[in-house]
């Protein structure tokens, strides 16, 4: 299994530009999860789903954030207008049952600059 | 907001020692979870310890719970220089309804000295 991929691995950007990240999970998997990870905040969670339904989206910091899970096998990330403060590691993550009780697959992440 | 803190922060040791770290929660658990990652890449599992069970072992690795004092250890023996990572506890926080979701702590940075 090629495990949880991302795209794009890097990102710059400027300021007010719309940002799109892509999650594919691990086939078969059926919770996929959104992280945000910086030096000062830790790993945070924004979003998860479970058989491609939000289940909790209060991580998402403010409207500008936006995520969707159209079908079990792909999952995107908007920031829309991004801002430098958005700048930090965002990483994808699936597993294969709901909630917290169960392992947890990260991708590589995807690392975002915003100037 | 993190449920689970590492302690220490930042630990470095030589090979062939063993290293220890530990994490604190507030609130009780169903189960606790602990994540590697190495410098610029995803976090990978490790081991998770449920709320019934007091010690378990994967390889050289050893985690230990203490539902009591709300605590967990993670015990590397005879470390090896690629061992070098930063290692988060996580535990389940309750999401509503009754989905639960993992809260991480922010890390031990773990340096292993050939």
């Amino acid at each position: 299994d090629a495990g949880v991929i991302q795209s794009p691995r890097h990102e710059v950007t400027e300021m007010g530009q719309e940002v799109t990240l892509r999650c594919k999970p691990i086939s078969g998997h059926n919770s996929l999860f959104w992280y945000r990870q910086t030096m000062m905040r830790g790993l945070e969670l924004l979003i998860y789903f479970n058989n491609n339904v939000p289940i909790d989206d209060s991580g998402m910091p403010e409207d500008r954030f936006s995520a969707k899970m159209p079908n079990a096998s792909f999952s995107t990330l908007k920031i829309q207008p991004s801002e430098p403060r958005d700048s930090a590691v965002y990483f994808c993550a699936s597993s294969n049952g709901q909630g917290a009780s169960y392992e947890q697959y990260f991708g590589p992440g995807t690392r975002l600059t915003v100037t | 907001s993190q449920q689970g803190e590492e302690d220490p922060q930042a630990l470095s040791i030589q090979e062939g020692e063993n290293a220890t770290m530990n994490c604190s929660y507030k609130t009780s658990i169903n189960n606790l979870q602990w994540y590697r990652q190495n410098s610029g890449r995803g976090l990978v599992h490790l081991i998770l310890i449920r709320s019934n069970e007091r010690e378990k072992h994967s390889g050289r690795l050893r985690v230990t719970l203490d539902t009591s004092k709300k605590s967990s250890s993670l015990l590397i023996t005879a470390s090896r220089a690629a061992d070098t990572a930063s290692y988060f506890c996580a535990t389940d926080a309750y999401s509503g309804g009754s989905n639960y979701k993992l809260t991480f702590g922010k890390g031990t940075l773990l340096t292993v000295n050939p």
